[in-house]
């Protein structure tokens, strides 16, 4: 099987911007959750979404928001972009049931100046 | 909500010697601990995890020990290589909590030759 994939792999983004990166799933995946990493706060969780509703969500503010579609691949969206959003996004992938183990993507390495 | 604490934030050895790390979690509700290999740039990847009904698990050089009345678990490697050399990451997830998972905040191992 496709291991996780996310694009895009970087972007550089400028203060009020808007951003969206894309996250594909391992194929029969319904589960897809989102992280933010930085290099002083380690893996911080975003949200969750399953089967086209979001499930969790973690502590950030509403200018983070998500979606995820019938095929299960989710975006998620960072408006009014701030400097301190830079850093690496990362999706998760699950099949529920089967397994516990959370597939990762590659990551989405955002810069904003 | 759920927090986990993750120490030492480094640790170097020597190859050969064993490496242990420790986290803590503060939700009694969290019934599987997940531990992630991080390389560098790399996507993070299971390594290893546990459930709460199981006190110990083993898989070849790593093992990981879970302490339900304390509320911590611990990561063990034994027989260090220089390709052990990485971040690692602690994780907990609340039982009926979805996948989300809440992260330490890594530790870096170095192992020298």
């Amino acid at each position: 099987k496709a291991g996780v994939t996310q694009t895009p792999r970087y972007l550089i983004k400028t203060r009020g911007q808007q951003v969206t990166l894309s996250c594909s799933p391992i194929s029969g995946h319904r589960s897809v959750s989102w992280y933010q990493q930085t290099p002083g706060q380690g893996l911080q969780f975003l949200f969750e979404y399953f089967s086209e509703t979001q499930r969790n969500k973690g502590n950030f503010p509403g200018r983070f928001s998500g979606r995820q579609f019938s095929n299960s691949r989710s975006e998620m969206n960072v408006s009014t972009l701030e400097l301190g959003d830079s850093a690496l996004y990362l999706c998760a992938s699950s099949s529920l049931g089967s397994s516990d183990e959370q597939f990762f993507g590659p990551g989405t390495r955002l810069t904003v100046l | 909500g759920e927090n986990v604490e993750q120490h030492p934030s480094t640790l170097s050895v020597q190859e050969g010697d064993s490496a242990v790390i420790k986290c803590t979690y503060s939700d009694s509700a969290s019934n599987y601990f997940p531990w992630y290999k991080q390389e560098l740039g790399k996507r993070p990847q299971l390594i290893i995890d546990i459930r709460s009904n199981v006190g110990e698990k083993k898989d070849q050089r790593i093992a990981v020990t879970l302490n339900k009345t304390a509320k911590h678990f611990s990561l063990h490697i034994t027989e260090t290589q220089p390709e052990d050399s990485a971040v690692y990451f602690c994780a907990a997830r609340r039982g009926g909590a979805g996948t989300a998972l809440i992260f330490g905040k890594g530790t870096t191992l170095s192992v020298s030759s």
